[in-house]
């Protein structure tokens, strides 16, 4: 079975440019979860969507970041413009809902200059 | 506000010893409790989850507990092996209308010598 895909793995840009993080749940998983994970503040939820539609995005650190699913099966969360403080590793992780665990994908390690 | 605490910080034993890794939580009101592991550039992989109504749950050479009450889990790692150095994790998921958010605690890092 093919786990949470995530892309890219690495992505260095500079400060102000837009960046896309993409991800791909397990099939048949009805919720996917957006995470950020940084030394200073461990692994934070951002949002999480429930059959593709965005249920609880209160993590979204500012308007420039935003997410969307169009469909089951892809995902993408763009930080339009990036800081520097956006540095960190993103995760992308899905389930069934309910007493299912989360599957976590390999992460995004993002890197702003 | 739940807030999710890991003791120790980090944690070194030689192979083969037993161990136990601490987490605790404010707010008893919870939905389940998760255990993950994390190796170096991964992502997490889930161990153990014990649900609200449950005690405790096993897999292999790993046990953990769930004490609802007293705000507090601990995982049991039986006859270690430096396979197991990795990060650990806890996290609970909140009760009500916010089952699927996960809180997480800051983790262990364990290192398990030959």
């Amino acid at each position: 079975d093919a786990g949470v895909i995530q892309s890219p793995r690495h992505e260095v840009t500079e400060m102000g440019q837009e960046v896309t993080l993409r991800c791909k749940p397990i099939s048949g998983h009805d919720y996917l979860f957006w995470y950020r994970q940084t030394m200073m503040r461990g692994l934070e939820l951002l949002i999480y969507f429930n059959n593709n539609v965005p249920i609880d995005d209160s993590g979204m650190p500012e308007d420039r970041f935003s997410a969307k699913m169009p469909n089951a099966s892809f995902s993408t969360l763009k930080i339009q413009p990036s800081e520097p403080r956006d540095s960190a590793v993103y995760f992308c992780a899905s389930n069934r809902g309910g007493n299912q665990p989360q599957h976590f994908g390999d992460g995004t390690r993002l890197s702003i200059l | 506000k739940q807030e999710v605490t890991q003791i120790p910080a980090a944690l070194s034993v030689p192979e083969g010893e037993n161990l136990v890794l601490n987490c605790s939580f404010t707010d008893s009101a919870i939905y389940n409790l998760q255990w993950f592991r994390q190796d170096p550039g991964k992502g997490l992989t889930s161990l153990l989850l014990i649900q609200s109504s449950q005690r405790e749950q096993t897999s292999g050479r790993l046990n953990a507990s769930l004490d609802k009450s007293s705000g507090r889990s601990t995982l049991y790692i039986a006859a270690s092996q430096p396979g197991d150095s990795a990060t650990y994790l806890c996290a609970v998921a909140r009760g009500g209308g916010a089952t699927n958010k996960l809180i997480f605690g800051t983790g262990t890092l364990l290192a398990v010598q030959p």
